[in-house]
């Protein structure tokens, strides 16, 4: 049973505007949860994330909120720009500090377009 | 500062025959994780290391084994390939939740 989901296996944005990536997950013990892009060839390197306690984090471009009761996350760019085009996987983590390792989305290819 | 490095990036075996992955981190984290990565898939964790001499199993941790003798490296081990085992593989470590990523093995088993 997937305990992390993004539903969208691909995503497709005007250069500019904004792309919001969704995620769901199920287990309730989750606490702390990151997004990763990922380029082809490449390994995911970390983007932003988001603690269980707070709603909502920004650096820069990239916002993530999260809807606890919902259990939903989602990651917000804006303005879109060509080196965004990637694969973006959304992870969460159970209570520890991330000593047992991260449980991954299947992630969603974002292509922005010119 | 290199970061996580794997070795090797590429390898094709054929079934049956077995291989070592390394990977390698000089940011003195105490955990360390191995992955796998198959088309349409995220990544599944196979075994993982809360500090040295240390392991433990993930989601998928069957058909490979794993040893943590010195802190910075963490080796994955196939004793017997099965073309089910054909897949890209990523090293990560971490200190709290945040992982860095070694940049993959392409391992192909035929």
């Amino acid at each position: 049973d997937q305990q992390v989901k993004q539903n969208s296996p691909s995503l497709s944005v005007q250069e500019g505007r904004i792309s919001i990536l969704n995620c769901d997950y199920t287990n309730s013990m989750f606490d702390y949860f990151l997004w990763y892009k990922k380029y082809p060839a490449e390994g995911p390197t970390f983007l932003i994330s988001i603690s269980s306690i707070k709603d909502k984090n920004e650096d820069g471009r990239f916002t993530v909120f999260l809807n606890k009761s919902a259990k939903h996350l989602s990651l917000h760019i804006v303005p879109s720009q060509p080196g965004d085009s990637a694969v973006y996987f959304c992870a969460a983590s159970v209570k520890g500090g991330g000593a047992d390792g991260l449980t991954f989305g299947k992630g969603t290819h974002l292509i922005i377009q010119p | 500062n290199a970061g996580v490095t794997q070795t090797p990036k590429f390898r094709v075996l054929k079934t049956g025959q077995s291989m070592t992955l390394l990977c390698a981190q000089d940011m003195n984290h105490e955990y360390m994780y191995w992955y796998r990565q198959d088309p349409g898939m995220g990544l599944r964790l196979i075994h993982y290391s809360v500090g040295e001499g240390t392991t433990a199993k993930g989601e998928v941790p069957d058909g490979y084994n794993v040893s943590r003798l010195k802190k910075q490296n963490f080796l994955l081990g196939l004793e017997s390939a099965a073309p089910s085992q054909t897949s890209v593989y990523f090293c990560a470590s971490s200190q709290v939740y945040e992982q860095f990523f070694g940049p993959g093995t392409r391992l192909t088993v035929l």
